[in-house]
């Protein structure tokens, strides 16, 4: 199987403070993750592109210092929300790929719901 | 960069009917368009893919076709059964560790 988990399903927090989201891959090793941020009734949009022990790759207009990007090993990926606003409730999904040239699939976490009050 | 439109962005059927969605691209260099359904709330569930070497594809009740020349791709849904209805999303990308640019859905209802 492929299975990737998120963590936590669901946070609310204080405007001003920072949350962090941990995406895994439980059962392969994943070179690569993505992360998206999905609005309600809305298409996912890729905010970064993480790859394991490097910098990651973040899509335009995505604040890189604002959404801090870690992909210290081969199976964690975490997206660090600084100083979290009302604007940025929204559905965090993590997806994560083998890369290989068998498949090209992307796994995707069950998703995170982060409410900033 | 990669644009995928996607049309139409809400469609209802009877059960039993053909679904119909439609997507198009602008990457020539893309490969790899895959689809997926997203219930509500819940994560993205790829349902079929197909690579730029391949016109069309099945897999029971769903088909894909895709057209290199016109840069479009196709979701054909058969005998529709309401445990269906959900929000559909086509993607497109380059495949490998390349990232996927999503259309922007299609909300499926499937009525008894």
């Amino acid at each position: 199987g492929a299975v990737v988990s998120q963590h936590p399903s669901r946070v609310i927090c204080k405007s001003g403070t920072s949350v962090k989201i941990e995406c895994r891959s439980l059962d392969f090793q994943a070179t690569t993750m993505f992360w998206y941020r999905q609005f309600p009734k809305k298409s996912l949009m890729l905010m970064a592109t993480s790859n394991e022990g490097s910098k990651a790759t973040y899509e335009q207009g995505v604040e890189k210092d604002k959404f801090l990007i870690n992909h210290a090993s081969l199976t964690l990926s975490t997206l660090t929300v600084t100083s979290a606003h009302p604007e940025d409730s929204s559905f965090y999904i993590c997806s994560a790929t083998k890369g290989t040239d068998s498949t090209y699939e992307q796994y995707f976490g069950p998703g995170t719901r982060l409410t900033v009050t | 960069g990669e644009n995928v439109e996607q049309h139409p962005s809400t469609l209802s059927v009877q059960e039993g009917d053909s679904a119909v969605i439609k997507c198009t691209y602008s990457d020539s260099a893309s490969n790899y368009f895959p689809w997926y359904k997203q219930e509500l709330g819940k994560r993205p569930q790829l349902i079929i893919d197909i690579r730029s070497n391949v016109g069309e594809k099945k897999d029971q009740r769903i088909a894909v076709t895709l057209n290199k020349t016109a840069k479009h791709f196709s979701l054909h849904i058969t005998e529709t059964q309401p445990e269906d209805s959900a929000v559909y999303f086509c993607a497109a990308g380059r495949g490998g560790f390349q990232k996927l640019v999503f259309g922007t859905g299609t909300r499926l209802l499937v009525s008894p």
